[in-house]
């Protein structure tokens, strides 16, 4: 079966400090991956997905198809980066897409 | 450009009563519409999809319903609301072509007393 899994509820981290909020996925096919942050009192917004290979705010993430792993990791986390992140797994069928997401990990960088 | 918009932004409504919760597109034509629910912990799980005005899919069993009436138009309802509806229920739209991201409404926090 289709599933997303963020092991930490919350990930705790020092401004300037590296971060890796971590997304493991189980899927069948060919998995195409998205990360969506929401910051506090704002909608659920899209970050990065992964096969644009691009860097967002500091953040990349590198899909690992041998580990199913599609961690979110930044070098320098900034107090701004604090906000809810969740991993997503998009399956394809019928001219849509659905999205699976994780739980989710909130991000809280302190000063 | 594209906008969302769903409401109300929060609803406490009595067990038994009933629910309709409205989200509508501009910006776009024959969007695909989707409802989320969000419950603590849980992340964000898909309760409906529509890929056009009358189709609508089901993703779980449960008490709510979906319908689209117009192309822009997404309500989820519920005859007889129960205590475990309550949550944080999101609308997202994306386009049509299927390598397209979503967007998400700002979202319904129902409660239910």
């Amino acid at each position: 079966a289709q599933r997303v899994t963020q092991p930490e509820k919350l990930l705790s981290v020092f401004k300037g400090a590296p971060v890796e909020l971590k997304c493991n996925y189980s899927y069948s096919g060919s998995p195409e991956l998205f990360w969506y942050v929401q910051y506090s009192r704002q909608r659920l917004q899209l970050l990065l997905r992964h096969i644009s290979r691009e860097s967002i705010k500091g953040f990349t993430a590198d899909l690992n198809k041998g580990e199913t792993s599609f961690h979110l990791k930044k070098p320098f986390a900034q107090e701004e980066d604090s906000a809810m992140y969740y991993c997503a797994l998009k399956l394809m069928g019928n001219g849509y897409n659905k999205l699976i997401f994780g739980a989710g990990t909130r991000l809280a960088v302190h000063p | 450009s594209q906008t969302i918009h769903q409401w109300p932004a929060t609803l406490v409504q009595p067990v038994g009563s009933p629910l309709s919760l409205e989200c509508t597109v501009e910006g776009t034509s024959n969007p695909n519409l989707y409802w989320y629910r969000q419950a603590a912990g849980r992340g964000l799980q898909l309760l409906f999809y529509s890929v056009g005005i009358g189709q609508i899919s089901s993703e779980v069993p449960q008490n709510l319903s979906a319908s689209r009436p117009q192309d822009r138009q997404f309500i989820l309802s519920s005859k007889k609301l129960l205590l475990s509806d309550s949550g944080f229920y999101l609308c997202a739209w994306s386009v049509s072509a299927g390598n397209q991201p979503q967007h998400f409404g700002d979202g319904t926090r129902l409660s239910i007393l």
